[in-house]
């Protein structure tokens, strides 16, 4: 079965710091994996994902993130944290079929 | 024109009462589904369509039934409300699989009293 960790619940960071997002996955064979966002009171947003090739996949709004089979892991990254940043952020992984599992999402909050 | 759209944004009943929340896509998309987001924001698959025939129906009371009229609709029905089925329902969609991640909804607010 497939499942994701997402082992930090909050993180704040100062507005410009840079920002890391923890993802771990249990999955089989190759997974596909995706990193969304939630801003308060709307639906999930695909910030990026990743299927097969450069490791190092870039996403919109400045976010990138690398897989890491060795680890079993798929970190969000942003050099620069600007204080729209501000939500909750889940990490998913599908195998192709029909189903995305998610994590319990890290809320990001972002300091003046 | 919203990619996946549902109805309503918020609902507010009573227990025992019985309602159903819409979603449409025009995205083309062959593949749609319904999840559940509890008060701690986690997400839990509960149903999926694919060209209108269920292909995900996880364990979810007998309570809950969707309806798919055509590949761009899928309906949520639920009786006989409960407390515990206060949540957000999100409706999503994709084209195929998981492979290319789902298009979501904005949700919608159920709360129970």
């Amino acid at each position: 079965a497939q499942s994701v960790t997402q082992p930090d619940i909050h993180i704040t960071v100062s507005e410009g710091a840079s920002l890391e997002l923890r993802c771990n996955y249990s999955y089989g064979a190759t997974p596909y994996l995706f990193w969304y966002v939630q801003s308060p009171g709307q639906g999930l947003q695909l910030l990026l994902k990743y299927f097969s090739g450069d490791t190092l996949v870039q996403g919109i709004k400045g976010f990138e993130a690398e897989f890491k089979r060795s680890q079993s892991s798929f970190n969000l990254r942003k050099p620069s944290v600007h204080w729209s940043d501000a939500a909750e952020y889940f990490c998913a992984v599908g195998g192709g079929d029909y189903k995305l599992s998610f994590g319990a999402g890290t809320t990001v909050t972002v300091r003046a | 024109d919203t990619a996946v759209s549902q109805t309503p944004k918020y609902l507010v009943t009573q227990m025992g009462n019985d309602k159903s929340i819409k979603c449409e896509q025009n995205l083309g998309h062959d593949t749609m589904y319904w999840y559940k987001q509890d008060s701690k924001k986690f997400l839990k698959i509960m149903f999926s369509y694919n060209n209108k025939e269920l292909i995900i129906n996880e364990t979810v009371p007998n309570r809950f039934s969707p309806k798919s009229p055509d590949k761009a609709h899928l309906n949520l029905h639920i009786n006989s409300l409960e407390l515990g089925d206060s949540a957000v329902y999100f409706c999503a969609s994709s084209r195929g699989g998981s492979d290319y991640g789902y298009t979501f909804g904005s949700g919608t607010r159920l709360t129970v009293v």
